[in-house]
């Protein structure tokens, strides 16, 4: 089946400093790259929907400019957090779709602390 | 909000015993799909039911879907410990270009 990895499954950060988390569809291209993010014991919450090649739509209430999405190629997508405060703090998911596919394949999500 | 509605928010049951979850929305699908999450881990996806699908069966698992209610039951039959997790519905809306918009979820607790 299709897998998708994220990297790093865990980080911690100091507040006010920047992170990277990849998410990388291993055996097929993504057209198509969604980011949820989390709270402890709550629904996932979709953030922004990316297709390669082109700039990511945001949903309602997310600031771009603090999330920043790049989707560069079929098979990565990456999400910065830029200036990272406690509130940050989360479990953050990416999934991946092929084109023509209804199926979101999820990677396994990345907690992120900030200290 | 789009986000749809499940219960129960928490459920307890024996092992062998079935477990039933509901998920109700707000608008028109196109799908609706279950998924599966243990504790602090990725979502894994369960099952897909088209609109035009009223049921749907995959191993110990059913699911129903009832456009006029706008609703959708996951049953999962004979559970055991392993099925202890947490079950989200998530809805592709019509028109949204397929985004899925996540249930609030039902946590299933399953004892010996």
């Amino acid at each position: 089946g299709a897998v998708v990895s994220q990297h790093p499954s865990w980080v911690i950060c100091k507040s006010g400093t920047s992170v990277k988390i990849e998410c990388r569809s291993l055996d097929f291209q993504a057209t198509t790259m969604f980011w949820y993010r989390q709270f402890p014991k709550q629904s996932l919450m979709l953030m922004a929907t990316s297709n390669e090649g082109s700039k990511a739509t945001y949903e309602q209430g997310v600031e771009k400019d603090k999330f920043l999405i790049n989707h560069a190629s079929l098979t990565l997508s990456t999400l910065t957090v830029t200036s990272a405060h406690p509130e940050d703090s989360s479990f953050y998911i990416c999934s991946a779709r092929g084109s023509n596919s209804y199926e979101q394949y999820f990677g396994p999500g990345t907690r992120l602390t900030v200290t | 909000s789009q986000q749809g509605e499940e219960d129960p928010q928490a459920l307890s049951i024996q092992e062998g015993e079935n477990a039933t979850m509901n998920c109700s929305y707000k608008t028109s699908i196109n799908n609706l799909q279950w998924y599966r999450q243990n504790s602090g881990r990725g979502l894994v996806h369960l099952i897909l039911i088209r609109s035009n699908e009223r049921e749907k069966h995959s191993g110990r698992l059913r699911v129903t879907l009832d456009t006029s209610k706008k609703s959708s039951s996951l049953l999962i039959t004979a559970s055991r410990a392993a099925d202890t997790a947490s079950y989200f519905c998530a809805t592709d809306f019509t028109g949204t270009a397929s985004k899925l918009t996540f249930g609030t979820g039902t946590r299933l607790q399953v004892t010996l």
